[in-house]
């Protein structure tokens, strides 16, 4: 199953702040996000581990609700360069070698 | 940095043939990955490998197999390509069995089957 993200699509003038959801209806362990520039790879923004532990970029803020299986994160004073696709994607821990589940991604338009 | 590779950006091929994807990384990693990116879709996990030789399905692994003969290589294969795997093809590798490593990403192969 996988993680619902939301909104699906938002638009933005830049400074604006954003929050992108991400809801699982699975117990979690991990839950990772990444952003995806059109045409390209998607790369690492964070991830937030089951107990609190976060890694990441520094300018960028999530947070991991572990009862209610949700992260948030959060995009303030928006520049241009954040627009993309963003994924979540998320781990059950255990015995998953690190397997993710993603979301159907959300995107992101910041303008001018 | 680490770096993962593909071996084509764009492949078209013919419903029947059989296909393969070859995706490399350079940095020892434990973890590899094949994703399967469609619109609206996000991506969907085909098979991973933990291991030399080792490898698990995903969530959509039907019509697919994989083969990692060495730890830097992973190998997607369709055996009989059908118009409905026309899709983008993401590899990716991540340092360590557990999920608290990040995905390093390859650029993604488009492929067409016509």
């Amino acid at each position: 199953q996988q993680p619902v993200q939301s909104p699906q699509a938002v638009i933005l003038r830049e400074g604006e702040d954003a929050v992108i959801n991400c809801s699982s209806s699975k117990a979690l362990y991990s839950v990772h996000w990444y952003r995806q520039k059109h045409g390209e790879a998607p790369v690492f923004l964070m991830i937030l581990l089951k107990g609190g532990e976060q890694k990441g970029h520094e300018k960028i803020s999530a947070s991991f609700n572990e009862k209610k299986q949700q992260s948030s994160l959060y995009l303030t004073a928006s520049q241009l360069s954040y627009s993309g696709t963003y994924f979540c994607g998320t781990s059950a821990g255990g015995t998953s070698y690190g397997k993710l589940t993603f979301g159907q991604g959300t995107i992101l338009t910041v303008h001018p | 940095d680490v770096k993962v590779t593909q071996s084509s950006r764009y492949l078209v091929k013919r419903t029947g043939e059989k296909v393969f994807l070859e995706c490399v990384q350079d940095m020892d990693h434990e973890n590899m990955f094949w994703y399967r990116q469609d619109p609206g879709l996000g991506l969907r996990l085909i098979y991973f490998s933990y291991d030399v030789k080792m490898k698990e399905k995903g969530d959509i692994p039907e019509g697919y197999s994989v083969s990692r003969e060495k730890k830097e290589r992973f190998s997607l294969i369709l055996e009989s390509a059908s118009t409905n795997q026309t899709s983008m093809y993401l590899c990716a590798s991540s340092l360590s069995l557990g999920a608290e490593d990040e995905q390093y990403f390859g650029p993604g192969t488009r492929l067409t089957v016509t």
